[in-house]
Order: C-alpha cells, then sequence, then structure tokens
C-alpha cells in the first residue's frame, strides 16, 4: 500500500520560497499508474487543490496558483516536491501530497493515498 | 468562475441516514466530472471514502455510497454512528487535469 511522507521547513518567511518534498513509499514515483498532488488546507479552512505532476514530468497547476507554483518529481529518490514562490501569509497552511491514481489513462480522483500532512507557517 | 458547492452543516441522528451534495454554481455533475468523497477530523489528514462517483476506497464500510442524484453528486450515509461525526469534502474534475474542491459540510450526529 502507498505510503507518503511530507517533508520540509515549518516556518518560512515572507516573500520567499516555501519548499517541501513528499517521500513515496510502497510504490513507485516513476509508475505510470499515477499522478502524485499537492493539496492545502489553511487553518480553520477547505481543502484546496495545488497541483498534480506525472513520471514523465507532465503538471497540472490551480489556476489560481499556476503563477507562483512549481512541482517536480525526481524518481531516482522516488520523491516528489512543491515550490511556491513570493509566499504570504495566505499561502500559511497544512499541505498534503497524495496519488492520483490512474485507470486506463483517466485520472479518476484527486486523491487516494494521503501524507499526513505538514504544517507551513509563513511569518517574519 | 464556478465554484463547488456543499451544505455548510448538515445533522442526523444516530442510526438515521443522511445524503450530502455537491453541486456546480453553474451547470450539472456528471460522471464524467469523476466526484470524490473525503472525510476529515480535526487534526487529522483526510480520508478518502469514494471516487469515480461511486466506488468505495478500501476498506470503507457499505454504509457510505456514492452517486449521482440529478443535477449533483451525493454521498449518502445509512446508519449514521457517533464517529461519523466529520467534515465532509467532495472534489470534481474540471477537465484539462484540474480539481476544484467544494467548501466542505460539517455533519453532526445527535
Amino acid at each position: 500500500q502507498l505510503q507518503l511522507q511530507e517533508s520540509g521547513p515549518g516556518l518560512v518567511k515572507p516573500s520567499e520560497t516555501l519548499s517541501l518534498t513528499c517521500t513515496v513509499s510502497g510504490g513507485s514515483s516513476s509508475s505510470s499508474s499515477y499522478y502524485w498532488g499537492w493539496i492545502r488546507q489553511p487553518p480553520g479552512k477547505g481543502l484546496e487543490w495545488i497541483g498534480s505532476i506525472y513520471y514523465t514530468r507532465s503538471t497540472y497547476y490551480n489556476p489560481s496558483l499556476k503563477s507562483r507554483v512549481i512541482i517536480s518529481v525526481d524518481t531516482s529518490k522516488n520523491q516528489f516536491s512543491l515550490k511556491v514562490n513570493s509566499v504570504t501569509a495566505a499561502d500559511t497552511a497544512v499541505y498534503y501530497c497524495s496519488s492520483l491514481p490512474m485507470v486506463r489513462g483517466v485520472l479518476i480522483t484527486a486523491a487516494d493515498s494521503w501524507g499526513q500532512g505538514t504544517l507551513v507557517t509563513v511569518s517574519s | 468562475q464556478t465554484v463547488v458547492t456543499q451544505e455548510p452543516s448538515f445533522s442526523v441522528s444516530p442510526g438515521g441516514t443522511v445524503t450530502l451534495t455537491c453541486g456546480f454554481s453553474s451547470g450539472s455533475v456528471s460522471t464524467n466530472n469523476y466526484p470524490s468523497w473525503y472525510q476529515q477530523t480535526p487534526g487529522l489528514a483526510p480520508r478518502t471514502l469514494i471516487y469515480s462517483t461511486n466506488t468505495r476506497s478500501s476498506g470503507v464500510p457499505d454504509r457510505f455510497s456514492g452517486s449521482i442524484l440529478g443535477n449533483k453528486a451525493a454521498l449518502t450515509i445509512t446508519g449514521a454512528q457517533a464517529d461519523d461525526e466529520s467534515d465532509y469534502y467532495c472534489v470534481l474534475y474540471m477537465g484539462s487535469g484540474i480539481w476544484m474542491f467544494g467548501g466542505g459540510t460539517k455533519l453532526t450526529v445527535l
């Protein structure tokens, strides 16, 4: 069974870059059966889909975040990563990584397996 | 801009049945939107309940079922239990690889 684990700094200064990594176990980030994604949740608020990536490096991004977000994959380390540039307090959230399974080449959900989440606070 | 809508809150009696819905602010939800449902208790990561409209995720009891009702996706919980008290989120496929979450429904069992 897939297991995902987020890692990265819990505190980022305004205007700097937020960087997180998700390590995949129980499966391979080079699998053709999954996209890999990021979702966030500001304190006390709902879930927001950030984006996803395939092992081929094909990416999809939330249009509202696209200008500031980069998702990458490192199949040699079985990891994928998230960078959010020019952060503000509004980027303070719990960030989750997820797997997005594909069936016959079609994405069937935004998230199947979830990481436990990591809180990132943007503050000086 | 189209948004995904959910009831902000709902209540159900223990043992009762409740149906939560997930729609578009404009337009209809279909199976081509691959509706998924997630359950989240405070402080924990969401748990996947339903994907692709009506497929239960591994280990999810058959008290939880998904469907399309009219122009919305629906999550029905039968025989509600105290530990079903949670936040429930839906997500819909918008096309071009993009997904959008609803604002969530806070379910109270009382």
